[in-house]
């Protein structure tokens, strides 16, 4: 089975803060997504990789930058963390031409 | 613009049929899929429609109608864990890049 591991199930950070959240998958895909998902909004795309060292931005990138140096990881960063990034992050995977596998989800509070 | 339109809320009694229904106007369209989410968990795969017809796997069953623009996903046999987020989401363009354009969810609620 294709697994997605994102580091924290949960995370608190204080305003301000520089955080990192990252993702990695086992199967060699080379599509990598950052979603961050709220009540009543659903899914949006932050952003997207489709190669290493490749990013494109999705929906909603303003505050978030991202870094894939390897094929297997795709790290989410908030910059400088405010209280409007409070959100479920999902990271998901794909190969061409097939649907997503997502990851647990990391909880992200910011305080 | 892309637009993905699903009931936000749907009840059902434990052991019944429900068909959740998703109609989509995108740019393009190379397949429609179906996830589930728990409360509190990630998406999980449920079935991908390309062609025009129902897909059956299991209790689950999924119909596209790509001239209508419209899905539904159809749960026979409901049991309480049914009880979940079903999120259609549609890939309007072919090639690698597979960026989906996801629907709001449709809440369902299986009572006994």
């Amino acid at each position: 089975d294709v697994k997605v591991t994102q580091s924290s199930r949960y995370l608190v950070k204080r305003t301000g803060e520089k955080v990192f959240l990252e993702c990695v998958q086992d199967m060699d895909h080379e599509n990598m997504f950052w979603y961050r998902q709220d009540p009543g909004l659903g899914l949006r795309l932050i952003y997207f990789s489709y190669d290493v060292k490749m990013k494109e931005k999705g929906d909603i990138p303003e505050g978030y930058s991202v870094s894939r140096e390897k094929k297997e990881r795709f790290s989410l960063i908030l910059e400088s963390a405010s209280t409007n990034q409070t959100s479920m992050y999902l990271c998901a995977s794909s190969p061409p031409g097939d649907g997503y596998t997502f990851g647990s989800g990391t909880r992200l509070t910011v305080v | 613009g892309q637009n993905i339109d699903q009931p936000t809320e749907m009840t059902a009694t434990e052991g019944a049929i429900v068909q959740i229904n998703c109609t989509y106007q995108t740019s393009g369209f190379n397949g429609l899929f179906w996830y589930q989410q728990h409360a509190g968990e990630a998406p999980t795969f449920l079935s991908y429609n390309v062609l025009d017809g129902l897909e059956e796997k299991g209790r689950f069953s999924s119909f596209l109608s790509r001239s209508k623009g419209y899905s539904y996903l159809l749960l026979k046999e409901l049991q309480m864990k049914d009880s979940a987020s079903y999120l259609c989401a549609v890939s309007p363009n072919a090639g690698n890049n597979r960026k989906l354009i996801w629907g709001l969810g449709t809440s369902l609620a299986v009572n006994p």
